[in-house]
């Protein structure tokens, strides 16, 4: 199984949209999770760190579930712009290294 | 916030040579830095961990005789790709932790260089 999981998509969906992207992750003492994005030919940029309790930021919620070992991320009232690959990423237990998902590609049409 | 740089953005070498990739830290000193390579379609994996002033930690299945990394300075890693093959074309992406936990202004986060494209002939 590998250490993260997700759905690659595409979804394609018109502006205005509300989409939501789902991950798991395998090793349950992970601790620290976050959701990436990144443009074609670029490097990874942080979206948004994910809490337990839930976080918002702007459009963008992040939610966990530990029980279930899953994350999720939602985009509302999608933009063109919003239109990228989202990474779902877990903190390695050592070492401070990055597990990256496959990521989830997200095309926001006019 | 912090930048990390990385030279080239790209290159394209023939069959057999060597490239080496510099990875920067410009305004926070690094004691980590990672080196990530990531395929066509594929997620970023990691393919070593670089502590300034020791060896690398190679992943499984990478060879460290291939991907020389030296890690001589808190703000300095260099990935040497040795004899270079068609299949090592890839997206090589660096990044360095802002790792001085406790001090002033340390975040202990990860910033990635914008990656360095290479096309082996």
């Amino acid at each position: 199984r590998k250490e993260v999981e997700q759905d690659p998509g595409p979804f394609n969906v018109p502006e205005g949209a509300t989409v939501a992207f789902n991950c798991t992750y395998s090793n349950s003492a992970s601790q620290s999770f976050f959701w990436y994005r990144q443009d074609c030919r670029k490097e990874p940029k942080l979206l948004m760190s994910v809490y337990s309790s839930g976080n918002e930021d702007g459009r963008f919620t992040a939610q966990l579930n530990r029980a279930s070992q899953y994350i999720s991320l939602l985009i509302r009232d999608s933009k063109l712009s919003d239109s990228a690959t989202y990474l779902c990423v877990v903190w390695r237990i050592s070492g401070y290294a990055l597990n990256f998902g496959k990521g989830t590609s997200l095309l926001v049409t006019p | 916030g912090a930048v990390v740089s990385q030279h080239p953005s790209w290159v394209i070498c023939k069959s057999g040579t060597s490239v080496k990739i510099e990875c920067r830290s410009l305004d926070f000193q690094a004691t980590t830095m990672f080196w990530y390579r990531q395929f066509p379609k594929q997620s970023l994996m990691l393919m070593a961990t670089s502590n300034e002033g020791s060896k690398a930690t190679y992943e499984q299945g990478v060879e460290k005789d291939k991907f020389l990394i030296n890690h001589a300075s808190l703000t300095l890693s260099t990935l040497t790709v040795t004899s270079a093959h068609p299949e090592d074309s890839s997206f090589y992406i660096c990044s360095a932790r802002d790792g001085l936990a406790g001090s002033p202004g340390s975040t202990d986060t990860q910033y990635f260089g914008p990656g360095t494209r290479l096309t082996v002939l």
